[in-house]
């Protein structure tokens, strides 16, 4: 069964830094490109970034809201998708969601993880 | 920037079909029009892919559909379980992108 968990949310202060993770199981990671996507509290889904497998050069493309200031990554031997998020607003505010990119559609999606950027 | 437009809410009551849509530009371009399901408090869920393909396990009431820069989602013989946000998503080779969401209310 294919399972994405994300870990690391959290309340973190505006200009701060912070860190989520995805791990998969159930297939391998490493042969997908993989996604974050997030949902702001009674708002709709919004794309954050994804990046490509090995197989297609490994880079990651992202959103113009948080480009230059979130960076995604893998490590394909444990499984794990990062993204690293600097300089947070309070409107980076949302529930984090890990998915895997099917070449045509997130086919798996996590379970999410909440980030609060608060004061 | 690509947009793709859905209306905020549809309903109907049990057994009846519904239908959203999901207009954009590039719509019917390409078949990169997928469907995703996100009852209340739960993740998303994959429930239609490339206009029209269902993965392994959603049940044949639900099916898509384009014409034009429309795709469209039907959900037949409506359920209270079918009860929730329904949003379409599309892509570009840099970019992946959805529609603002449609609330499914089930009478």
């Amino acid at each position: 069964e294919v399972q994405l968990v994300e870990s690391g949310g959290g309340l973190v202060q505006p200009g701060r830094s912070l860190r989520v993770s995805c791990t998969g199981s159930g297939f391998i990671l490493g042969d997908y490109a993989m996604g974050w996507v997030r949902q702001a509290k009674g708002k709709g889904l919004e794309w954050v970034g994804f990046i490509r497998h090995k197989g297609y050069g490994g880079t990651a493309e992202y959103a113009a809201a948080v480009k230059d200031r979130f960076t995604i990554s893998r490590d394909d031997s444990k499984s794990i998708v990062y993204l690293q998020m600097n300089s947070l607003k309070i409107e980076d505010t949302a529930e984090y969601y890990c998915s895997r990119w099917g070449s045509t559609s997130f086919e798996a999606w996590g379970q999410g993880t909440q980030v609060t950027v608060s004061s | 920037q690509s947009v793709l437009t859905q209306p905020p809410s549809v309903s109907g009551s049990p057994g009846q079909s519904v239908t959203i849509s999901c207009t954009g530009t590039d719509v019917g371009r390409y078949n990169r029009v997928s469907w995703y399901q996100q009852p209340p408090g739960t993740a998303p869920k994959l429930i239609i892919f490339e206009v029209s393909n269902r993965p392994s396990g959603v049940p044949d009431r639900f099916s898509g559909s384009k014409s034009g820069n429309t795709a469209s989602l039907t959900i037949s013989g409506l359920q209270s379980e079918d009860e929730a946000d329904y949003y379409c998503g599309s892509y570009t080779t840099d970019t992946r992108f959805f529609g603002g969401g449609t609330k499914l209310t089930v009478l």
